[in-house]
């Protein structure tokens, strides 16, 4: 089916594990994103990418790293996870620069103890 | 800095009508986007507005004043199933979406 899945959906991990969740679109977006959303808080962004290869910072990076390799793919890789970290992260794609329309997947709900 | 306003919570009784308002100061404006999104799921996009005016779609509609940096999404004939939170975003001038922290809209019988 077309669309944008997550996996995890519900991780929960131990401080200073690496954790990788992943995103899979099949709409060919150019651009997708990684966003973060805590009680009190807006949708934080993360990281996005315009296109394969292309990868940038969003507002809080910090501890984060992604990849692009295929359009299909964008991977978030906490590489060690601290309690701070613990949230509901969601992926997101959208057609083209000034397209707003954004296209989320379920969320993964990362707990970090 | 860039900011965009909405009221925490609000509630409402099934059948009337809610007015969310949202207030924005962002570098640029590329439209402003109101967003739903119910407990544990994720936001699915609920209207656009880049010019001043009203945006009817069924039972919510949409206004932006640019000059005045504000917003409000209206909802008629509340249904307990728009229980849900409603999120504000503005696209700056780089194409980035900027987030309100949201409303949660609480319909009552």
């Amino acid at each position: 089916d077309a669309g944008i899945t997550q996996s995890p959906r519900y991780k929960i991990t131990e401080t200073g594990r690496q954790v990788t969740l992943m995103c899979h679109q099949t709409w060919s977006h150019s651009y997708m994103f990684w966003y973060r959303q805590d009680l009190g808080h807006g949708l934080r962004l993360i990281y996005y990418s315009a296109a394969a290869d292309i990868t940038d910072k969003g507002e809080v990076p910090d501890g984060y790293v992604v990849s692009r390799s295929k359009t299909e793919n964008f991977p978030l890789t906490l590489e060690s996870a601290t309690r701070s970290q613990t949230s509901v992260y969601f992926c997101a794609s959208r057609g083209g620069a000034d397209t707003g329309e954004l296209f989320f997947g379920e969320g993964s709900r990362l707990t970090v103890l | 800095g860039q900011n965009i306003d909405q009221p925490t919570e609000m509630t409402a009784t099934e059948g009337a009508i809610v007015q969310i308002n949202c207030t924005y100061q962002t570098s640029g404006f590329n439209g402003l986007f109101w967003y739903q999104q119910h407990a544990g799921e994720a936001p699915t996009f609920l209207s656009y507005n880049v010019l001043d005016g009203l945006e009817e779609k069924g039972r919510f509609s949409s206004f932006l004043s640019r000059s005045k940096g504000y917003s409000y999404l209206l909802l008629k004939e509340l249904q307990m199933k728009d229980s849900a939170s409603y999120l504000c975003a503005v696209m700056d001038s780089n194409y980035q979406l900027i987030w309100g922290a949201g409303t949660k809209l609480i319909i009552k019988p």
